[in-house]
């Protein structure tokens, strides 16, 4: 299958300080997904990007699908505790005839400390 | 509440012993999806299921069988359980092809 490659694995942070973690594919997408994953639970989406240069926002976070559709990163602003948590890059792309299937990052494992 | 449930939340089993992880969500999607977390690997999936009666491998397929007889269910079955399969599973559902996926609580597995 397709292969996404997200950095860092895992980042220790600073209370307030800001984050960014990437990801990148050999292949295009057509959309990419962000979700985080707090302890013992499923993951949660966070951004969905569906267009080449999208930049979005939700509250402290920031998600852009780069312009070669192979890459994204996510910035988190001001972090705060409840920041910390498993964060999962995804990536989708359909072929006419093709199934549906998304690809997942490995995960950044992000600690903040107080 | 819209959801997706997860049976057992946790389990040991041992070697060879048939077990069925069950899965249901309320959200009337079609598509569902069964994906696997290990450490340093992220989230692969094992099979996923398009609609009723329509389901296909993911990347990591062995040792697994499926079934979507009815849409809100989406069991997982080791047929003969291995230890490599010690395993969190998750499973998710989707309205929308390349849209959000929404994830059950996961099921921790251990095959001794």
């Amino acid at each position: 299958g397709q292969q996404l490659n997200q950095s860092p694995q895992s980042m220790f942070i600073q209370e307030g300080e800001d984050v960014s973690m990437n990801c990148t594919s050999s292949s295009i997408f057509n959309t990419w997904l962000w979700y985080k994953q707090d302890p013992g639970e499923g993951p949660v989406l966070l951004i969905a990007l569906y267009k080449a240069g999208e930049l979005t926002s939700n509250g402290r976070l920031t998600a852009q699908f780069g312009i070669t559709r192979k890459d994204s990163f996510l910035n988190i602003s001001a972090s705060i505790p409840s920041d910390v948590g498993i964060y999962f890059c995804a990536g989708h792309f359909t072929t006419p005839g093709s199934a549906r299937q998304l690809t997942f990052g490995s995960g950044t494992q992000l600690t903040v400390l107080p | 509440e819209a959801q997706v449930t997860q049976n057992p939340r946790y389990l040991i089993t041992v070697t060879g012993k048939k077990l069925t992880v069950t899965c249901s969500q309320n959200m009337n999607h079609e598509y569902m999806s069964w994906y696997r977390q290990d450490p340093g690997l992220g989230l692969r999936q094992i099979y996923y299921s398009m609609n009723v009666e329509v389901t296909d491998k993911g990347d990591v397929p062995e040792g697994y069988k499926v079934s979507r007889k009815e849409k809100r269910n989406f069991p997982l079955i080791l047929e003969s359980p291995s230890p490599n399969q010690t395993s969190l599973y998750f499973c998710a559902s989707g309205g929308v092809p390349g849209g959000e996926l929404f994830f059950g609580e996961g099921s921790r597995l251990t095959v001794l």
